[in-house]
């Protein structure tokens, strides 16, 4: 079976570009979750998407945004880029959103760099 | 709020020996906790997690971990490190609405 699988591996940006990173969860998976993790900040949840829907963000600006495709896959967008959106942005998967402890899959990231 | 802590930025232990990775948490109601070990350059690989029931919950590659609810805690065991264990590992808990709430993470290095 097929893992979370991100693309690109590595992106590089200039300061005010949108960055556009994209992520394939497991077969037969309903929720993605983002989430970053910046040197220093340690992992911070980002977006969850279920079923096509947001159901929770965390505390980002808005220039964070995102959306699931009807195959589950998912897009997150982050525009204006700052220099410190610098990370690695990770993508994680689960069967579903009801709370009922469902283990979530990371994928390999999208480590972003912002020049 | 929901939290988690790992007391230690770093554990090091010798090849063959036993190793404990701390974790503490605070929540309201019943704590669902999971381990992730993130090797470099790599992204996070769950490990075990506890839901309910047996306070030892068993996982991959050998680890175990022991839910203490008295002490609020959730610590990762090995009975013996391999140096391919180090790398570096985090202690979470699943919050309201979906998300993981990780500790700072513990760097484990096994030295042979």
């Amino acid at each position: 079976e097929a893992g979370v699988t991100q693309s690109p591996t590595h992106l590089i940006k200039t300061r005010g570009q949108q960055a556009t990173l994209r992520c394939s969860p497991i077969s037969g998976h309903t929720s993605v979750y983002w989430y970053q993790q910046a040197l220093g900040l340690g992992l911070q949840f980002l977006l969850w998407y279920d079923e096509g829907e947001e159901r929770n963000r965390g505390n980002f600006p808005p220039r964070f945004s995102g959306r699931q495709f009807p195959n589950y896959s998912s897009e997150l967008n982050v525009n204006a880029l700052e220099l410190e959106d610098s990370a690695l942005y990770l993508c994680a998967s689960s069967r579903d959103g009801t709370g009922r402890g469902e283990t979530q899959y990371f994928g390999p990231g999208t480590r972003l760099l912002v020049l | 709020a929901q939290s988690v802590a790992q007391p230690e930025d770093q554990v090091n232990v010798a090849e063959g020996n036993p190793l404990t990775v701390k974790c503490t948490y605070s929540v309201s109601g019943n704590p669902y906790l999971f381990w992730y070990v993130q090797y470099p350059n790599r992204g996070l690989q769950f490990l075990l997690k506890y839901i309910t029931g047996d306070n030892l919950v068993k996982g991959s590659y050998g680890f175990e971990a022991e839910f203490n609810k008295s002490q609020t805690s959730f610590h990762l065991k090995k009975p013996s490190a391999l140096v391919s264990d180090s790398a570096l590992y985090f202690c979470a808990v699943l919050g309201n609405t979906g998300k993981l709430i990780f500790g700072q993470g513990t760097t484990l290095q096994v030295k042979p």
